[in-house]
């Protein structure tokens, strides 16, 4: 079955600092990469997604690149706020087979001011 | 997106015991997810909860353990049977919704956070 792996575990950024979150994947079938913030004691919730046929998604000052050849992908988040101090997940998942979500292990950031 | 809830929101338990988490969406929807979040870990799908027929469970996961109920499109029950301390995870349902986007996100729930003493 799938693995996904993400590194880093922990990120510490200063405020206005970028930060990146790399993921690396297994199987050549999956066809969708989405990511989750997820703050303390609250649920995931999806906050970029980003399809096999697509390699560079943007929304404000996040961005997701995805590589099908080396099969993997990455968050790139600009210009942090302390609002964005949470763990990010990725995930991978073949749509046409259910879309069941494979995840990632996490990235704890954290945003200094 | 779509208005996931589910209950109860948390609960402690005594080993042995049986719980049930429900997950109602205000949406029909088709596909439905239990996953487990272990305290400090990332999510594990636990099994795929299909309406009309037995869940769908991943490697390691068994319906003996883990009951799953689909009754109709908008809610799924899940069920930890025989609880241990092991079992003290966030259980949270998850839905398939498509969306503007022309192809399927999935969207969670809020959780249910399970101590087992």
């Amino acid at each position: 079955g799938e693995n996904v792996e993400q590194h880093p575990s922990t990120l510490s950024v200063q405020e206005g600092d970028s930060a990146v979150i790399k993921c690396t994947y297994s199987d050549s079938a999956s066809n969708y990469f989405p990511w989750y913030k997820q703050e303390l004691g609250k649920r995931p919730q999806l906050i970029i997604d980003i399809r096999s046929n697509v390699g560079e998604k943007k929304d404000q000052r996040i961005a997701v690149t995805l590589n099908k050849t080396a099969k993997h992908f990455s968050l790139h988040i600009t210009e942090t706020q302390p609002e964005d101090s949470a763990v990010y997940f990725c995930a991978a998942s073949i749509q046409a087979a259910g879309n069941k979500l494979t995840f990632g292990g996490g990235t704890r950031v954290l945003v200094k001011p | 997106s779509a208005v996931i809830s589910q209950k109860p929101s948390r609960d402690i338990c005594q080993r042995g015991t049986s719980l049930t988490i429900q997950c109602q969406v205000d949406s029909q929807v088709t596909m439905m997810f239990w996953y487990r979040q272990q305290p400090g870990q990332s999510l594990t799908l636990i099994a795929t909860a299909n309406q009309g027929s037995e869940a769908t469970y991943e490697s390691g996961f068994v319906i003996d353990k883990f009951p799953i109920s689909r009754p109709n499109l908008t809610f799924s029950t899940l069920t930890v049977s025989n609880m241990s301390p092991e079992d003290s995870s966030i259980y949270l349902c998850s839905v398939d919704l498509s969306g503007s986007k022309g192809y399927n996100e999935q969207f969670f729930g809020p959780g249910t956070r399970l101590t087992v003493l």
